[in-house]
């Protein structure tokens, strides 16, 4: 298994450009999530999934939209970049049931708005 | 809203001291307490804490949480540079799942 896969892994950005942050999982877990990381901020959640075709705003979801067609894939739209968006992306996925909370991630994507 | 603290928020030790990492929540709906390893790429999955007062070991990592005082210590004994890394703590007091993450230790061993 390849586990939680994300594309591209670095990204520069202008501001008001656009782009989608890919994300898929090969472990069918029901839940997948979308973090952002700042230095020394640990990680916010911005949105995440239940299950296809459904989704929510996490804590910090201004500026982006999501969307999941598959169970295996849930991808992260930036609309009209801005630099305050410049951070390290974490998807994340789980097979939330009876407790268990463990969220595995992937690798990250680092994007940079000028 | 839950908040989760994490202190030291940074160290620097030498190899072969013991470390303790110290997270603390507050949470209305608590039902785990999870702690991660971050080096440089994705958190990487060490404990999950659910009973107070159980200890979670793996090598010369351990875990203890206490429900009452709402916190949770992570320990490292005989730490090597291969522990240097971010380590982060979260509570899973929220609905669908979600985890609520702390800012993290920066843990720093030399050599």
């Amino acid at each position: 298994n390849a586990g939680v896969t994300q594309t591209p892994k670095f990204r520069i950005l202008k501001i008001g450009q656009s782009m989608t942050l890919q994300c898929t999982q090969d472990m069918n877990h029901n839940y997948m999530y979308w973090y952002r990381q700042d230095p020394g901020m640990g990680l916010k959640l911005i949105y995440y999934s239940v299950g296809a075709g459904i989704t929510d705003k996490g804590e910090v979801p201004n500026g982006y939209n999501v969307s999941r067609s598959t169970t295996e894939d849930f991808p992260l739209r930036l609309e009209l970049a801005a630099p305050s968006q410049t951070s390290v992306y974490f998807c994340a996925s789980s097979y939330s049931d009876r407790g268990n909370y463990e969220q595995f991630f992937g690798p990250g994507t680092r994007l940079t708005v000028l | 809203e839950d908040k989760v603290v994490q202190s030291p928020l940074s160290l620097v030790v030498h190899e072969g001291d013991t470390v303790t990492l110290n997270c603390s929540y507050e949470v209305t709906n608590f039902r785990s307490l999870l702690w991660y390893k971050q080096e440089k790429k994705a958190p990487t999955f060490l404990f999950m804490l659910t009973s107070s007062g159980i200890e979670k070991k793996s090598g010369r990592l351990s875990s203890i949480l206490d429900k009452k005082e709402l916190f949770s210590i992570l320990n490292i004994t005989a730490t090597q540079t291969g522990d240097s890394a971010i380590y982060l703590c979260a509570d899973s007091g929220g609905s669908n799942y979600k985890l609520t993450f702390g800012k993290g230790t920066l843990l720093t061993v030399n050599p």
